[in-house]
């Protein structure tokens, strides 16, 4: 199983957007409905932010959501912040009891 | 608060073995699917295997690179899950996470033990 793609880097400003891919096949991304997202500061533990390509577990805010084309998902993190800072990586379910992740990708708010 | 914790990293050499533990609290760890994950030096993550919980059969499924060379296992009775690693390669060097997984999604995780394989 390969690796879902994700571009290495994105940035923005505050209070804008910005949209993080997540590339992977037709035996996972585009296969199931089961994309999950994930933050991740360095040296902590990381935070689930959206799983069933679009649902957002209680506490995480409304500024981030997902959506899924196909075989590609994506994250977008409205209204960005300074604590946004981070690195995000995607989840996919990939059957037979699998999963695949992403490349992640390190956000710059600028 | 959940926590998970992840203990016993280190160095070790090629060919060595290894055991992690991964104890938890703040959630009902008997009742929930556990697993292993690793992130080699900037590389992404990589799912390493699962355990059901004990009441399901505890079934327990790994990924083709570690199949034959790692066991997860875990003590419902400690809160603790575990990883042994045997026969540990250059390629095995990495921060290792331990996660529950809940419906096709990782809702809780550690922050990561780090294992170095000398060659």
């Amino acid at each position: 199983q390969s690796a879902l793609t994700q571009p290495p880097s994105a940035s923005g400003s505050p209070g804008q957007s910005v949209t993080i891919s997540c590339t992977g096949s037709s035996s996972d991304v585009g296969g199931y409905d089961h994309v999950s997202w994930y933050q991740h500061h360095p040296g902590r533990a990381p935070k689930l932010l959206i799983y069933d390509v679009t649902k957002r577990p209680s506490g995480v805010p409304d500024r981030f959501s997902g959506s899924k084309s196909g075989n590609t998902a994506s994250l977008t993190v409205s209204g960005l912040q300074a604590e946004d800072e981070a690195d995000y990586f995607c989840s996919s379910y990939a059957g037979t009891n699998y999963y695949v992740f992403g490349t992640g990708t390190e956000v710059t708010v600028l | 608060d959940v926590q998970l914790v992840e203990s016993g990293g280190g160095l070790v050499d090629s060919g060595g073995s290894l055991r992690l533990s991964c104890t938890t609290s703040g959630f009902n760890f008997n009742a929930a699917w556990m697993t292993w994950v690793r992130q080699a030096p900037g590389k992404g993550l990589e799912w390493l295997g699962r355990i059901e919980r004990t009441s399901d059969g505890g079934t327990v499924v790994y990924a083709a690179p570690v199949n034959g060379r790692f066991t997860i296992s875990r003590d419902d009775s400690r809160d603790t899950l575990y990883l042994q690693m045997n026969n540990l390669r250059s390629e095995d060097t990495a921060v290792y996470y331990c996660s529950s997984e809940y419906w096709y999604y990782f809702n809780y995780w550690g922050q990561g033990t780090l294992v170095t394989v000398s060659s």
